[in-house]
């Protein structure tokens, strides 16, 4: 089954701090894995796709096909980075991205 | 900058009454989508929708839900006989060039 896992609730860090929000896929197959950004009462954004290997808004996240993980990092965190993170995973043959349960990253000052 | 829309923001309504919730997607999208997140929970799937089919549901997506394209532009969910527990965030969203856009959700309260 398509199943994305993010084992922590809550991160919370201080401005400068190193950041990594971890995230864990399970499939067989190819799936295409992105991270969303939702931050306050705003709608949910794309952060950054794994083909596409781009860096936005400092956030990096390599694939590792070998561990099944997506981890999204940034070397150091800024307080507007504070928001909702969701990993997800797109399988086309499904049509279906499935979130993770999410991630709050808190950066405090 | 395209957006998907939605309205309303927030509709309360009764326990056994129907709604709709309408969105209109980006304009040369064909990909469709319902989603929906139940306070401090997780966004779930409901259904996709393209070529005027549902594509693929959910285990949620039973008989009391239902999406349609009425015209060029809407793509609607209709959930027949609302529940306490339907209460939730629905997002639509749409998808070109591989990523998904999302509408600032659509809030249902039911009493």
């Amino acid at each position: 089954a398509q199943r994305v896992t993010q084992p922590e609730k809550l991160l919370s860090v201080f401005k400068g701090a190193p950041v990594e929000l971890k995230c864990n896929y399970s499939y067989s197959g190819s799936p295409e894995l992105f991270w969303y950004v939702q931050y306050s009462r705003q709608r949910l954004q794309l952060l950054l796709r794994h083909i596409s290997r781009e860096s936005i808004k400092g956030f990096t996240a390599d694939l590792n096909k070998g561990e099944t993980s997506f981890h999204l990092k940034k070397p150091f965190a800024q307080e507007e980075d504070s928001a909702m993170y969701y990993c997800a995973s797109f399988l086309y043959n499904t049509d279906k991205l499935i979130f993770g349960t999410g991630t709050r990253l808190q950066v405090f000052p | 900058e395209p957006e998907v829309t939605q309205t309303p923001s927030h509709q309360v309504t009764q326990m056994g009454q129907e709604v709709i919730l309408r969105c209109v997607p980006i304009s040369n999208h064909l990909y469709f989508y319902w989603y929906r997140q139940i306070l401090g929970q997780k966004v779930e799937f409901l259904v996709s929708f393209y070529n005027n089919e549902i594509s693929e549901k959910s285990e949620i997506f039973d008989d009391q839900f239902s999406v349609e394209r009425p015209d060029g532009s809407n793509f609607t969910l209709k959930i027949r006989s609302t529940k306490l527990e339907d209460s939730a965030m629905y997002f639509c969203a749409s998808r070109g060039a591989g990523e998904l856009f999302f509408g600032e959700g659509s809030r249902l309260t039911v009493l």
